[in-house]
């Protein structure tokens, strides 16, 4: 059975560093891997989307890779800012869920940009 | 377009009660989804469907109902609601080719 893993639950950084949320999942079958961006009070937003045959894929500040042999994936954010303030969530479609569309999804990682 | 919608956005029940939650889109998106969030569980699929008329179980959609009668509307019931269905329920939509899921905004339910 596919288990989607977050660590660390919540993360506190100073505005303006670098950082890294991890993903990790246990069965590399998959199409492919997502992240999402979730406010608090609201629905999710679709940031990156990494297909199983890609490495990697960036969006701004954001970047995202893919290491399907290892059953891992980071999200790395330049430059944080306050405003990146937020859960993020990671999910991966399996092979298994044929052309249904499912998604497994992590628990999240809720980040706190400090001023 | 207003994308994917929830009504309503919040609610508290009593054991036993019963209520339907309404998701509706305006994307022509051919599949939809139900997820309920719960602290440090991640979303978890309840039930889908890929086209009007059908319907099918996810991960956990014992106590829950759907109907799909109208491509742009997915229903979820809630029959006797029980303390342990207290969650954040959300619905997504999208196309059948792609892969980008569409969130609505959620809907808060507690069952006392």
């Amino acid at each position: 059975k596919q288990e989607v893993t977050q660590i660390p639950a919540a993360l506190s950084v100073p505005e303006g560093e670098n950082l890294v949320l991890n993903c990790s999942f246990t069965d590399s079958a998959i199409y492919n891997l997502q992240w999402f961006r979730q406010d608090p009070g609201k629905g999710l937003t679709s940031l990156l989307l990494i297909q199983s045959s890609q490495r990697e894929q960036t969006s701004g500040r954001l970047n995202a890779s893919l290491d399907k042999s290892s059953g891992r994936s980071t999200l790395y954010i330049a430059a944080s800012q306050p405003g990146d303030s937020a859960t993020y969530l990671c999910a991966v479609r399996p092979i298994g869920s044929g052309n249904t569309g499912k998604l497994i999804f992590g628990q999240g990682t809720t980040l706190q940009v400090k001023p | 377009n207003a994308g994917v919608t929830q009504t309503p956005k919040f609610r508290v029940l009593k054991t036993g009660q019963s209520m339907t939650l309404l998701c509706a889109q305006d994307m022509n998106h051919e599949y939809m989804y139900w997820y309920r969030q719960d602290p440090g569980m991640g979303l978890r699929l309840i039930h889908y469907s890929v086209g009007e008329g059908t319907t099918a179980k996810g991960e956990v959609p014992d106590g829950y109902n759907v109907s799909r009668l109208k491509k742009q509307n997915f229903l979820l019931g809630l029959e006797s609601a029980a303390p342990s269905q207290t969650s954040v329920y959300f619905c997504a939509s999208k196309r059948w080719f792609a892969d980008t899921q569409y969130f609505g905004p959620g809907t808060r339910l507690t069952v006392l």
